[in-house]
């Protein structure tokens, strides 16, 4: 079992739909990053946090240390949000989710 | 405010040739992180280092990969006598501090031939 499990490994949506990707992890972790990839691209780090909910636009996320348990929701989607994100538990190091893929159709 | 550079942002080596990638720090961020995206794969850490120090060397290679990030200067990856396996894109971060959040560069794209 991977120490960051993230699901969906894949995800189509409409237009303007609400998004929820979800984080598990089993390690003991100060804090959690939440990251964007565009194929072929760079990694963009959308969030830190290490309790309670943090928003940005129109992405929240928020983390429940008890249940090691974390989301990333996107509001009104659009498909330029297309891309991967990557949870990533942050321990002595960063531990990395596989990543759920995103596809946002117009 | 440049953000965490890195070069060349493309790379093509043969096999048994050295490849060399360097990664500039934010500004005022001392602690620097290097991570390989496998092709199909997700992100793995590789070496954590300060200052002229490496902190935490566990995610790497014993053979062939080595890390420094000098006084003065970039961070420099070092994969001698590259092999095909080695293909793989090479992100690294920077953060102010140890547990802060990491800001990360555009990666280089590893291909050996």
């Amino acid at each position: 079992k991977n120490e960051v499990e993230q699901s969906p490994q894949n995800l189509t949506a409409q237009e303007g739909e609400f998004i929820t990707i979800n984080c598990s992890y089993s390690v003991g972790i100060s804090a959690l990053h939440w990251l964007q990839q565009h194929p072929g691209g760079g990694i963009v780090s959308l969030f830190m946090l290490s309790s309670g909910k943090k928003k940005h636009g129109r992405l929240i996320a928020t983390i429940n240390i008890q249940e090691k348990h974390s989301s990333l929701h996107i509001t009104a989607s659009h498909p330029r949000d297309s891309a991967v994100y990557i949870c990533a538990a942050y321990g002595n190091k960063l531990v990395f989710g596989a990543g759920t893929i995103l596809r946002v159709k117009s | 405010n440049a953000g965490v550079m890195q070069n060349p942002r493309h790379l093509v080596r043969r096999r048994g040739q050295e490849a060399r990638l360097r990664c500039s720090p934010m500004k005022g961020h001392s602690h620097v992180y290097w991570y390989r995206q496998l092709p199909e794969e997700g992100l793995k850490f590789m070496v954590y280092l300060q200052k002229e120090n490496i902190i935490d060397e566990s995610g790497m290679p014993k053979e062939r990969f080595s890390a420094e990030f000098p006084k003065e200067g970039p961070s420099i990856l070092r994969i001698q006598q590259v092999v095909r396996g080695d293909s793989a894109a090479y992100f690294c971060a920077s953060s102010p501090a140890i547990r802060n959040e990491q800001f990360f560069g555009p990666g280089t794209r590893l291909t050996v031939l």
